[in-house]
């Protein structure tokens, strides 16, 4: 059974930038039709889509984090990373990767990884 | 930027059956899914394409589709079920992905 499970720090100072890498275990990333997938989510709030990239290398990014954000795969170690630029407090969240079949749909999740961006 | 709608908090006693909307613009030609989200936990897909349901998720789990609204229906309520659901589809051009802003179930 496939699993993800998401690492990186979980404190960010303020104009830094985020990394958070997610570990693709018991599969390969370059098998199957899937688009590797970063969504976050704001305390108390609702499901945020990042971006996704296909293990090509071929990116999608929400329109209105596009010029923030930056996704790539290495898939020698079967991970995918995100990187968020320019942090403020409003990126404070928890960070889920996840699988996306097509559709696009999200099958498979990680568990997900709280940031907060603070000084 | 395109959006889906629901509505944030429904309440139904245990047994009877609930329904959750989501609306948008691009859901007649884009499918819907849902997911439900419990505290502390990743999403869990509970339907695809509109009205399909992945193994293991239970019957009284259904989906249907009319225009540009979709339906999430939980019949026999129970109160495991107790928990937040989102709609997500993708916009038009099939590639940008969207997320309802969620809906409260709660079980009374």
């Amino acid at each position: 059974q496939v699993q993800l499970q998401e690492s990186g720090p979980g404190l960010v100072k303020p104009s830094q930038t985020l990394s958070l890498t997610c570990t693709v275990s018991d599969g390969s990333i370059t098998s199957g039709d899937y688009f590797w997938t970063w969504i976050r989510q704001h305390p108390g709030k609702g499901l945020e889509w990042i971006g996704y990239i296909y293990h090509s290398g071929t990116t999608y990014y929400n329109p209105s984090l596009k010029s923030q954000v930056s996704i790539s795969v290495d898939t020698s170690k079967n991970q995918f990373s995100l990187s968020l630029s320019s942090v403020t407090a409003a990126d404070t969240a928890v960070y889920f990767c996840a699988r996306a079949t097509p559709g696009p749909s999200f099958d498979l999740w990680g568990q997900g990884t709280l940031v907060t961006v603070s000084s | 930027s395109y959006e889906l709608t629901q509505p944030p908090s429904v309440s139904v006693s245990p047994g009877q059956t609930a329904r959750i909307t989501c609306s948008g613009d691009a859901l007649p030609k884009q499918y819907a899914y849902w997911y439900q989200q419990k505290p502390g936990l990743a999403p869990v897909l509970i339907i695809y394409k509109d009205s399909e349901r992945p193994s293991g998720i239970p019957e009284r789990f259904s989906g249907s589709s009319s225009g540009t609204i979709v339906t999430l229906t939980i019949s026999g309520v129970q109160a495991e079920d107790e928990a937040d659901y989102y709609c997500q589809s993708a916009d038009s051009s099939g590639t940008y992905v969207v997320f309802g802003g969620g809906t409260k179930l709660t079980v009374l």
